[in-house]
């Protein structure tokens, strides 16, 4: 268990709905972080939440959004969805070098999207 | 932005033999250099990460090197096994300022034949 949460783990949904990723991250770390791996592919940044505040973005669709709420956790919201949406999502959390934590990510174990 | 490069794609080496795998950045302010390991269908995992005022670290049997006059750096494996078969993910990132997010290589897979 790496400490940062992503329910739900799998989703099948169809196209043009709408879904909703979740994260919690690892106690203590305000960053979250947001990156879609397509099969086979790479980790692409999407969208940086610190301490409630968005911080910086990628590549991120307008059909996407995200929010960090008071308690830290993230919520990646997912609409119109199209088949090339169907993806790995990974939530991740950093300490942003405070204290002992560094600035490595911890990774969730991801959502696996599948859009039919 | 930060630009990664990263190469090979893939490689396949005898158990017991050394890997390397090579990493190119752009961005010459970048000062945090993280690699990370990823099997099938699980997430990435933080190997281990070098910073810009080191030039070398090593973990075992893994070793990370960094030029920063050359914008390169590599992660070394010696004496691989088997278990080390999977995707390896170099990064770059301008820490401290608190608005980037890492920047990720396209990932090497590693295939190491018993």
């Amino acid at each position: 268990d790496s400490g940062v949460t992503q329910t739900p783990k799998h989703l099948i949904t169809a196209t043009g709905q709408r879904v909703t990723l979740r994260c919690s991250p690892r106690s203590g770390d305000l960053s979250v972080y947001w990156y879609q791996q397509s099969l086979d592919q790479g980790l692409q940044f999407l969208i940086q939440y610190y301490n409630g505040e968005e911080r910086a973005k990628g590549n991120i669709l307008e059909r996407f959004s995200a929010q960090q709420f008071p308690d830290l956790h993230s919520e990646l919201n997912l609409s119109s969805l199209e088949l090339g949406d169907s993806a790995l999502y990974f939530c991740a959390s950093s300490g942003e070098g405070q204290g002992k934590r560094g600035y490595g990510y911890t990774f969730g174990s991801g959502t696996r999207l599948t859009v039919v | 932005g930060e630009n990664v490069e990263q190469h090979p794609s893939t490689l396949s080496v005898q158990e017991g033999d050394s890997a390397v795998i090579k990493c190119t950045y752009s961005d010459s302010a970048s000062n945090y250099f993280p690699w990370y390991k990823q099997e099938l269908g699980k997430r990435p995992q933080l190997i281990i990460d070098i910073r810009s005022n080191v030039g070398e670290k090593k973990d075992q049997r893994i070793a990370v090197t960094l030029n920063k006059t050359a914008k390169h750096f590599s992660l070394h494996i010696t004496e691989t096994q088997p278990e080390d078969s999977a995707v390896y993910f170099c990064a770059a990132l301008r820490a401290n300022t608190g608005r980037r997010a890492l920047t990720f290589g396209s990932g090497t897979r590693l295939q190491v034949q018993p």
